[in-house]
């Protein structure tokens, strides 16, 4: 799987949008870009996905450059609830296949 | 219902002691997981089961035994419990398409 690179921390303030980018320059074409959240004490959670097209859900929007090479996660309203560490993972969508955690970045929310 | 549970939430025993912790999901997901989650907070996947078979086997010392009685049940046994064992545990699982995984709340193992 591709690595990627997060950077370790950011702040946020309430309400606004929280813009989290993600670095992944060796991805392979079968790769698709995975974005989870752990907050504190708690087991990971599963945010959205995307192979190449911008994606949108209830929690998050997904925006994937045209290269692919980079991502950014964006929480279009932040709240206190939303401070975690978020992790953006690439992998091949296959069976079984492993998710690989890497450090993350630390997002606080402040009010 | 708990999507995917693990049992029990808090686990402190004594060096060389044998324990299990238990995980279940209700979600149909065809495949389960095991995560260790240390003091430095990295989460690094130690086992894998599709349908009952091992898929993934990550270096992890072999006093750890999974076990998957049926797809719903992944269990992990660990024997001759060391203090580097102390940790957080995390099942997961998902669909055989890769989607999201659903985890578990956690056992927080503590060797003593």
């Amino acid at each position: 799987d591709a690595k990627t690179t997060q950077p370790p921390s950011m702040d946020c303030a309430e309400g606004r949008a929280a813009n989290l980018p993600c670095n992944h320059s060796t991805i392979s074409g079968n790769e698709y870009v995975y974005w989870y959240r752990q907050i504190h004490s708690q087991g990971p959670q599963y945010i959205i996905h995307g192979l190449k097209n911008n994606e949108t859900n209830e929690m998050a929007s997904l925006i994937i450059t045209e290269d692919r090479k980079s991502s950014t996660l964006i929480l279009p309203h932040a709240t206190l609830r939303d401070t975690a560490v978020y992790y953006c993972i690439v992998r091949v969508k296959a069976a079984g296949n492993k998710l690989t955690f890497g450090g993350g970045t630390r997002v606080l929310v402040k009010p | 219902d708990t999507a995917v549970s693990q049992t029990p939430k808090y686990l402190v025993t004594q060096m060389g002691n044998d324990k299990s912790i238990k995980c279940e999901q209700n979600l149909g997901h065809d495949t389960m997981y095991w995560y260790k989650q240390d003091s430095k907070k990295f989460l690094k996947i130690m086992f894998s089961y599709n349908n009952k078979e091992l898929i993934i086997n990550e270096t992890v010392p072999n006093r750890f035994s999974p076990k998957s009685p049926d797809k719903a049940h992944l269990n992990l046994h660990i024997n001759s419990l060391e203090l580097g064992d102390s940790a957080v545990y995390f099942c997961a699982s998902s669909q055989d398409a890769g989607y999201g995984y659903t985890f578990g709340s956690g056992t927080r193992l503590t060797v003593v």
